[in-house]
């Protein structure tokens, strides 16, 4: 079945880079878009942006360019995303969710990853 | 920068009927904005209901329901259950692969 497998939780402090992946299976990789979403405690949820998985373009929501990376190594059909320069706004719960569009239909984010806690804490 | 609104709270008796809706703070929603409808418990990663505006995703009982009303888009609720007590996010595509949501209601059953 689809499953979309997130890295645990992280703890770094403010300044550091975090790496949160994104394991996909179940189905063929590149057929689906990659969405990345995220959630601060108590709050909202924020669309970051999404990841073409047959040209690895990234397309990012205002709000989430320069210190926001989305990437791909399709050769273990896994995404990630990559925040740097962390601040204590960062801390947030990550989603991933695969999804699709056609002529008529979007679909964007048809099957969600469990949520990635990513802290940034002194 | 056009804001998706949706209402913060709303409440609904045990079997009764709620519809949540999903505007735009300029100009209105269609079809053509793809409007989807997610369910989130605390705690929990969202469950999406309905994509498209109006079709319901896999395993999504019938009693939620999405259309266009007026200039926006609504999610229905029928028959509420205590367990439909969640909070309810709204998407809309804005053109150009860019997505936004709304703020979220929290719904209340009781």
């Amino acid at each position: 079945q689809v499953q979309l497998v997130q890295s645990g939780s992280e703890l770094k402090k403010p300044g550091a880079s975090v790496k949160v992946s994104c394991k996909a299976s179940g189905y063929t990789f590149t057929s689906y878009t990659l969405n990345w979403v995220r959630q601060a405690p108590g709050q909202g949820l924020e669309w970051m942006g999404w990841i073409n998985t047959n040209t690895g373009n990234p397309t990012y929501a205002q709000g989430f360019t320069g210190r926001f990376v989305f990437s791909l190594d399709t050769s273990v059909s896994t995404a990630y995303l990559q925040i740097s320069s962390l601040k204590a706004e960062d801390t947030a719960v990550y989603y991933c969710a695969r999804g699709y569009c056609s002529s008529t239909i979007c679909h964007i984010f048809e099957s969600w990853g469990q949520g990635t806690l990513v802290t940034v804490s002194s | 920068q056009t804001v998706v609104t949706q209402e913060p709270s709303f409440s609904v008796s045990p079997g009764g009927t709620v519809t949540l809706t999903c505007g735009l703070s300029s100009g209105s929603v269609s079809t053509s904005y793809y409007p989807s409808w997610y369910q989130q418990t605390p705690g929990q990663a969202p469950r999406t209901l309905i994509y498209s505006t109006n079709t319901r995703s896999s395993g999504v009982p019938d009693r939620f329901s999405g259309s266009i009303l007026g200039n926006k888009a609504a999610l229905t609720i029928t028959g509420a259950q205590a367990d439909d007590e969640s909070d309810y996010y709204c998407i809309v595509y804005m053109g150009s692969g860019i997505w936004v949501f709304g703020g979220g209601t929290k719904l209340t059953v009781l």
